[in-house]
C-alpha cells in the first residue's frame, strides 16, 4: 500500500513565524501535491511537483512555498504565517504512469494547522 | 471554468436504506473521474477511477457510473462504517496531474 506520512497532525505557530510542512512518501513517485482544505470550499491546490527540483503553482500558491530536494519528500513552507492559513493541510502523490494513463493521488492523513 | 458540484451537501440514511451520490461536473474536456472517501481526521481514501461514459465501477457495497455531464456513487444497503464524507474530482487537461474537487457529500448511516 501507498503510505504518505506528514510530519505533523496538529501544529500551533504564531502569526509571522516561518512554518515548514514535511510530507514523505514511500512508493517512489514522481508527482507531489499539497493542498489545503476548508470547510465550504474544499481541497484547493496550492502548489505539485512532477519530479526533484521541479515545482509548478496551483490555484493559490501565494504566501507559500515549497522545496522538493528529494524524490521522496515534499516541503510545504510558510514563509510568514498569518492567521488566514490557518487550515487543514494535506499531501498526496501518484506516479506519473503512461501519458494517457489516470493514476490517482495517495493522501497523507493531514495537518492542522492553527496560527494564532 | 472548470467546476465540480456535489449533492446533497449532506444525507443521513437508516442502515439498509439505498441511495445515491451526486457529482456534475462543467470542464473543459473530462480526463478521468475520481472518488474518494474521507473520515474525520483523516486523508482522503481512493475508492475509483471512471474514464468514459457509461462506465461503471464497484466495490463492496459501492458503485460509481459515469455520464457526459455527472457521476452517481451508488450505495446500495449501507451499513454505519460506510459513513463518511465521499469526494468527487476531475482531472482536466491531459498530462497534467491536477484535480478538480467538489465540496463532498457528509454521509451518515444510522443503525
Amino acid at each position: 500500500d501507498v503510505k504518505v506520512t506528514q510530519s505533523s497532525r496538529y501544529l500551533v505557530k504564531r502569526t509571522g513565524e516561518k512554518v515548514f510542512l514535511e510530507c514523505v512518501q514511500d512508493m517512489d513517485h514522481e508527482n507531489m501535491f499539497w493542498y489545503r482544505q476548508d470547510p465550504g470550499l474544499g481541497l484547493r491546490l496550492i502548489y505539485f511537483s512532477y519530479d526533484v527540483k521541479m515545482k509548478e503553482k496551483g490555484d493559490i500558491p501565494e504566501g507559500y512555498s515549497v522545496s522538493r530536494e528529494k524524490k521522496e519528500r515534499f516541503s510545504l513552507i510558510l514563509e510568514s504565517a498569518s492567521t488566514n492559513q490557518t487550515s487543514m493541510y494535506l499531501c498526496a502523490s501518484s506516479i506519473r504512469g503512461l501519458r494517457y494513463s489516470n493514476q490517482p493521488q495517495h493522501f497523507g492523513d493531514g495537518t492542522r494547522l492553527s496560527i494564532l | 471554468e472548470d467546476q465540480v458540484t456535489q449533492s446533497p451537501e449532506a444525507l443521513r440514511l437508516q442502515e439498509g436504506e439505498s441511495s445515491s451520490l451526486n457529482c456534475s461536473y462543467t470542464v473543459s474536456g473530462l480526463r478521468g473521474l475520481f472518488w474518494y472517501r474521507q473520515d474525520p481526521g483523516k486523508g482522503p481514501e481512493f475508492l475509483f477511477t471512471l474514464y468514459s461514459a457509461g462506465e461503471e465501477k464497484e466495490k463492496e457495497r459501492l458503485k460509481a457510473t459515469l455520464t457526459k455531464k455527472e457521476s452517481f456513487l451508488h450505495i446500495t444497503a449501507p451499513k454505519p462504517e460506510d459513513s463518511a464524507t465521499y469526494l468527487c474530482a476531475v482531472k482536466v487537461h491531459q498530462g497534467a496531474q491536477k484535480l478538480v474537487f467538489g465540496q463532498g457529500t457528509r454521509l451518515t448511516i444510522n443503525p
